[in-house]
């Protein structure tokens, strides 16, 4: 089955520690995403890739760090600058250029990262 | 920085009854506005979008509102079942790239 894959599901971090989130896809999509989740608040987008050895700030991106280096992965790096790292992340994807309907946001099932 | 107005925050329905949930947004310039369905540590899928050329689209027991002038569009969910249960997110589009996302509404269908 196609999909995304994220590793792991729980992860757990000493502050002051980089941590690097996993998000692999098989669907062929292009453009790929991440989010970060917090209780009661709606997704927050912190980088996105159109492409292979590109990406994009997105609206939360302090902190944080990426790379596109295959079509397939795109890893996440918590680095100890993210003043609250705690929360649930998401990776997504898309076919194509960008998000419409005809290719909508596909998810993984995230990774809870905890850091203490 | 442009927002999408979500409410209610958490809503409890009876078993047959209709929820519904309501999204407010700000740019008219938005072209498509989907809703998400989330379990609990799964992520969101997509369950119906809209594109503003349209006033209503149903799936099964899944209908979306759409009002442009008032720039609103809801969720209602008809004969809600308990498998309903989840957190419904409602989105709009601010770019290519880019979904603006509702808090989320925690719904609970009580059997």
């Amino acid at each position: 089955d196609g999909g995304i894959t994220q590793s792991p599901k729980y992860l757990f971090r000493k502050e002051g520690q980089n941590v690097t989130l996993s998000c692999e896809q098989n669907l062929n999509h292009d453009a790929m995403y991440w989010y970060r989740q917090d209780p009661g608040q709606g997704l927050r987008l912190i980088y996105y890739s159109q492409i292979v050895n590109d990406f994009q700030k997105g609206d939360i991106a302090e902190g944080y760090s990426v790379s596109r280096e295959k079509k397939e992965s795109f890893p996440l790096t918590v680095t100890s600058a993210q003043k609250n790292p705690t929360a649930f992340y998401l990776c997504a994807s898309t076919w194509g250029q960008g998000i419409n309907p005809n290719s909508p946001l596909h998810f993984g099932n995230g990774t809870r990262l905890t850091v203490t | 920085q442009q927002q999408v107005k979500q409410s209610p925050q958490s809503l409890i329905v009876q078993k047959g009854g209709i929820s519904i949930i309501n999204c407010a947004y700000e740019n008219t310039a938005f072209d498509y506005f989907p809703w998400y369905q989330q379990f609990p540590g799964k992520g969101p899928a997509l369950l119906i979008a809209i594109r503003p050329d349209v006033s209503e689209k149903k799936e099964g027991r899944f209908t979306i509102s759409f009002n442009k002038s008032a720039k609103q569009f809801s969720l209602h969910i008809m004969d809600s079942q308990p498998g309903d249960s989840a957190t419904y997110f409602c989105a709009s589009k601010g770019s290519n790239y880019q979904l603006i996302w509702g808090a989320g509404t925690k719904l609970i269908i009580k059997p």
